[in-house]
């Protein structure tokens, strides 16, 4: 079974520009969140979906957004780049998106996409 | 709101010394815990997961964790290290509610000398 595929693996923009990540989930999971990873802040929880909707959503600001497809898959868009935008941005499926409260779930991260703001 | 706290950036061992990775969490209730791995240039893969019962956790790569709920730590222990256990360890605590949000740590990266 596939892993959790996100594309591209790499992104430099600069500032003001958006960009939109993509996520693959494993076949059959219906949950994916987002997190950002810096070295200052550490992983830190973006938002998550499940089955197209946004079911919840971290401390960040109005220019992240995301979307679920009726697929599975999902992106993430961040609009007016700034420098501190600069991350790794990776995404994790689970079956149930659960995967904090029961035992059964495991999240899967893919390899994340690394985004450099200049 | 919850939290954790790995207290240790940095560690080294040599490899075939015994590791420990310390991990102390804030929860109100009964907490479900987990140690996580990231090998550089790579996303993060579960080692192993505690919900409830026996409080000696097993996971992958020969890797187990101690629930000590009186010191509210869940550390990391592996009796013999290998060279490519190398990598940044985070621990985590699980959300409540619905969603499946993780609260992780800052993470402590391992280097193995040989």
């Amino acid at each position: 079974k596939a892993g959790v595929t996100q594309t591209p693996r790499y992104l430099i923009k600069t500032r003001g520009q958006q960009v939109t990540l993509s996520c693959s989930p494993i076949s059959g999971h219906r949950s994916v969140s987002w997190y950002q990873q810096t070295p200052g802040q550490g992983l830190q929880f973006l938002f998550e979906y499940f089955s197209e909707t946004q079911r919840n959503k971290g401390n960040f600001p109005g220019r992240f957004s995301g979307r679920q497809f009726s697929n599975s898959r999902s992106e993430m868009n961040v609009s007016t780049l700034e420098l501190g935008d600069s991350a790794l941005y990776l995404c994790a499926s689970s079956l149930s998106g659960l995967a904090g409260l029961l035992s059964t779930d495991t999240q899967y991260f893919g390899p994340g996409t690394r985004l450099t703001v200049l | 709101a919850q939290s954790v706290t790995q207290p240790d950036i940095h560690i080294t061992v040599s490899e075939g010394a015994s590791l420990e990775l310390r991990c102390n969490y804030s929860y109100g209730a009964t907490p479900y815990l987990f140690w996580y791995v990231q090998s550089p240039g790579q996303g993060l893969q579960l080692l192993l997961k505690y919900f409830s019962g026996d409080t000696l956790v097993q996971g992958i790569k020969g890797f187990e964790a101690e629930f000590k709920r009186s010191q509210s730590s869940f550390n990391l222990r592996k009796p013999s290290v290998h060279w490519s256990d190398a990598a940044e360890y985070f621990c985590a605590v699980g959300g409540t509610g619905t969603a499946s949000k993780l609260t992780f740590g800052t993470g402590t990266r391992l280097q193995v000398t040989l």
